[in-house]
């Protein structure tokens, strides 16, 4: 079945600087990979996702690369703001019920 | 519109109870969810219904779990003798669609049991 590894938090950034969260998945097949976002006080909500290979999915200011060579689909912010701050999660799946939810990243960005 | 509600939003109670929470899919949702998500953990799937149809509960981690969905819109997650272990977020998300569709969560009941 598909697993994923996430980058453990916390992180703490100040406003402006450069985010990366790493996620790492194991998989039979060629799933698709997500993203979701955790707001404080709110559901978690998708953030991105690329469905193949070399795909580049972007949202919010936010991107991800679908890499099958490495297994990969870190995700990547060129300046954060302060409303950034949430819980982001990596999934891999075929998407509905059966995507696997890694442990989350708690990123706290200070302004 | 209106997206997933749940409630209540915070439910303590004792162990050996029993509780019930309600999700209120998106109108018009086919597909609705339930997933547990223990303290610093990603949510973990619980059970699927496409309609009123639970076509999936191989995440109920035991027999005191229940779940419906009696009318195809709204549905109750009960569970049964509550135990420690069992406390936890339970998120609802619904989809339009079937299950590979993108998912619209809840909020989440917390549930904390004493």
């Amino acid at each position: 079945g598909n697993s994923v590894t996430q980058m453990e938090g916390p992180v703490t950034l100040s406003e402006e600087a450069f985010l990366t969260i790493n996620c790492t998945y194991t998989a039979t097949g060629y799933p698709s990979l997500f993203w979701y976002v955790q707001y404080p006080g709110e559901g978690l909500q998708l953030l991105l996702k690329a469905t193949k290979a070399d795909d580049k999915g972007s949202n919010k200011g936010f991107e991800a690369t679908y890499r099958k060579e490495t297994t990969s689909f870190h995700l990547e912010k060129g300046s954060v703001q302060v409303s950034d701050s949430a819980v982001y999660f990596c999934a891999p799946g075929p998407g509905g019920f059966k995507t696997i939810f890694g442990a989350g990243t708690r990123l706290f960005v200070k302004a | 519109g209106a997206g997933v509600s749940q409630s209540p939003s915070n439910k303590v109670t004792e162990k050996g109870k029993d509780v019930e929470l309600r999700c209120d899919p998106i109108s018009g949702h086919v597909s609705l969810f339930w997933y547990q998500q223990a303290l610093g953990q990603g949510p973990e799937f619980l059970t699927y219904f496409q309609n009123e149809a639970q076509l999936d509960k191989s995440g109920l981690p035991s027999d005191r779990f229940f779940a419906e969905r009696p009318e195809g819109s709204v549905s109750t997650l009960k569970i049964q003798r509550t135990q420690q272990e069992d406390s936890a977020v339970y998120l609802c998300a619904s989809s339009l669609g079937g299950g590979a569709d993108t998912q619209y969560f809840g909020p989440g009941t917390r549930l904390t049991v004493l």
